[in-house]
């Protein structure tokens, strides 16, 4: 297994436009989370899952933003409508169940809209 | 709010000397605490955690980081860094939920 997966690495795109983001957890873990970082900020919590449903989702995920994860392994997040505000990276995690277990971060898609 | 300070947004030391990069977290009840480190163009690698028992832990790089709750502090020292040690240092907690809350990230410069 190599870790978790994001694609695609980089996305340009122009305001108003939609995009959509893949992650690969980890084969065997069954918790995936959406982060969200900006410049000079650490990571935001976005929303997260375990196996195919959606346990929890942030304030900050407003509703242009949807994430799924149809059959509990990979995950999509969609943005709709982008604005210059969106741009950030975004990082996707995976772990085992259980809130002290390690969660293993993905190199995240860096989200630039123009 | 549960939240996660990093004092310092920015660390610079020269090789071989000690460092300490600050933590403090709002006191809950339960808490398990993490640090994340980031390399350049790299993703987000655990460096260590606190889940319970000794108060102390230790990475296999070096680095420890002692939990302290009366000052709710979880602070990462080193006695002496390597140039490789350069990179983006975050603090997370988890207040006994599933989700990580981080801090602002301090980045290490070490200089030869």
């Amino acid at each position: 297994d190599t870790g978790v997966s994001q694609d695609p690495r980089h996305k340009i795109t122009k305001r108003g436009q939609n995009v959509t983001f893949r992650c690969d957890p980890i084969s065997e873990h069954n918790r995936l989370y959406w982060y969200r970082q900006t410049l000079g900020q650490g990571p935001e919590f976005l929303t997260y899952f375990q196996n195919e449903a959606q346990l929890e989702k942030s304030r900050l995920l407003s509703d242009r933003f949807s994430a799924e994860r149809p059959k509990g392994s990979f995950s999509t997040l969609e943005i709709q409508r982008t604005e210059q505000g969106d741009s950030a990276m975004y990082l996707c995690a995976s772990s085992l169940e259980g809130g002290n277990t390690e969660a293993f971060f993905g190199q995240g898609t860096r989200l630039t809209v123009v | 709010a549960q939240s996660v300070t990093q004092l310092d947004s920015q660390v610079p030391v020269f090789e071989e000397a000690p460092v300490e990069l600050r933590c403090n977290y709002s006191s809950s009840v339960s808490v398990y605490l993490f640090w994340y480190v980031q390399y350049p163009n790299q993703g987000l690698q655990l460096l260590l955690k606190y889940l319970s028992g000794s108060t102390l832990v230790e990475s296999i790089n070096g680095f420890e980081a002692e939990f302290n709750k009366s000052q709710t502090s979880f602070h990462l020292r080193k006695p002496s860094v390597h140039i490789s040690d350069t990179a983006e240092y975050f603090c997370a907690v988890s207040y006994n939920t599933d989700k990580l809350i981080f801090g602002t990230g301090t980045r290490l410069q070490v200089f030869p």
